[in-house]
């Protein structure tokens, strides 16, 4: 089974600086990584699928990289609406649809 | 406007079972690929099942396998999923999500209580 391990945990940011969130895999899942943004009391919402295609509805400041077994999130300039938890899951072995624990981006 | 609600989720005792439904609208359910997902309080997300958009195909996470049953009914546009033998472990906010590789869309969640 595939265990994906996200780091760091909580990365404090201030509004209008670059954030780099981190995924990585136990062993390779190509480019089968999507990542999504979970806001307090709503539910997860997908942002990226295929390691770096956008989904519906979120700007380019958001982009994704990586494949094989690293990966990472950046939002290039944080705005106050992107302050949230991420989470990556694989979607290579599947199933399980093995997600990370989650990087809380809080204010600094 | 795509969209999945779920509800059945309250609270229940151990041992107790529970059905918890999911009503699509706004995209064809019957091509979908459907999931549960979970989340505990405070903790992060947990894959529960997948079932193919026919139903002749169905996972189960190993924390579920035998007490869980996951079903939908094309003709009324829902997806189910029949917990039994529930813990206080499977206490969490249980989504609904769509497709076989990533989720997407999304329901709000129902929250399911287990407790004495």
């Amino acid at each position: 089974e595939v265990v994906m391990t996200q780091s760091p945990a909580t990365l404090s940011v201030s509004p209008g600086e670059r954030a780099t969130l981190s995924c990585r895999a136990s062993q390779s899942v190509s480019s089968n990584l999507a990542w999504y943004q979970q806001k307090p009391g709503q539910a997860p919402r997908l942002l990226i699928y295929g390691a770096s295609t956008r989904a519906t509805g979120f700007p380019p400041r958001f982009s994704g990289s990586g494949s094989g077994t690293e990966f990472t999130l950046t939002i290039s300039s944080l705005q106050s609406e992107d302050f949230a938890v991420y989470y990556c899951q694989q979607y290579n072995n599947w199933p399980p649809g093995a997600f990370g624990q989650g990087t809380k981006v809080e204010i600094k | 406007e795509v969209q999945l609600v779920e509800s059945g989720g309250g609270l229940v005792q151990p041992g107790g079972s529970l059905r918890l439904s999911c009503a699509a609208s706004g995209f064809t359910f019957s091509s979908y690929e459907m999931n549960w997902v979970r989340q505990a309080p405070g903790k992060g997300l947990e894959w529960v099942s997948y079932i193919s958009s026919s139903g002749s195909t169905i996972y189960y996470a190993d924390s579920v396998k035998g007490r869980f049953t996951i079903s939908r009914d094309n003709a009324k546009n829902s997806l189910y999923l029949q917990m039994n033998s529930l813990r206080a472990e499977d206490t969490a906010v249980y989504y609904c999500a769509g497709e076989g590789s990533w989720f997407d869309p999304w329901g709000q969640g129902t929250l399911v209580t287990v407790s004495s």
